[in-house]
């Protein structure tokens, strides 16, 4: 089982909708939970962080954890096709040091 | 600030020679991280530096590849020698708080 598992999509949705991208992770013991974005050729860009079970929001993203279940999520409302990109979740453990999963790869038709 | 810089930018080498790719994180970051991205294995973790200091290589594949940060403004990751399955795009991040700042990459190409 991998540390960290996304569903590699692609997935489609039409813009203006809303975006629902899932992680889950193995390691009870994990502290921080964070989403990235990458557009194609290049680099990660943190979009945001969470901590705490619940729900995060900053503008048109939100965030959501579950620790019980082990499961990270991330929603985009009003999809833009600029959101197009992959997005990847990475996992925090006491060790400082970000487990990344696959990637989802996020598609925002016009 | 430039942000984290990397060099060079794109490298193509011969199976057998020698690497080496050059970091130098935002000023004042005090965690410094290597990372590999292929499409096969995704973002990998290589090695990470706390205040210079070498804390887990444990993702360092074999011995060929080595890393050093010799002060707060430089590291180093070398591969000695190169082999074709070392192609992948290598990151730098440097580190403040919570938040990862990822460098441009350098897609290393070994034929």
């Amino acid at each position: 089982q991998k540390e960290v598992e996304q569903n590699s999509g692609p997935l489609s949705v039409p813009e203006g909708a809303i975006a629902s991208l899932n992680c889950t992770y193995s390691d009870r013991g994990s502290q921080s939970f964070f989403w990235y974005r990458q557009y194609s050729g290049k680099s990660p860009e943190l979009i945001m962080f969470i901590y705490s079970n619940g729900d995060k929001e900053d503008g048109r993203f939100t965030a959501q954890l579950n620790k019980a279940s082990q499961y990270v999520s991330l929603l985009i409302r009003d999809s833009q096709p600029s959101d197009s990109a992959t997005y990847l979740c990475a996992v925090a453990s006491w060790a400082q040091k970000l487990v990344f999963g696959q990637g989802t790869r996020l598609t925002i038709n016009p | 600030d430039a942000g984290v810089i990397q060099s060079p930018r794109h490298e193509v080498t011969e199976m057998g020679q020698e690497v080496t790719l050059r970091c130098k994180p935002i000023s004042g970051h005090d965690y410094l991280f290597w990372y590999r991205q292929t499409m096969m294995r995704g973002l990998e973790l290589l090695i990470y530096f706390n205040n210079n200091v070498p804390i887990d290589d444990s993702g360092m594949p074999e011995d060929r590849f080595s890393a050093k940060m010799p002060n707060a403004s430089f590291s180093t990751l070398k591969i000695q020698p190169s082999e074709p399955r070392d192609s992948a795009v290598y990151f730098c991040a440097s580190r403040l708080g919570e938040t990862q700042y990822f460098g441009p990459g350098t897609r290393l190409l070994v034929l």
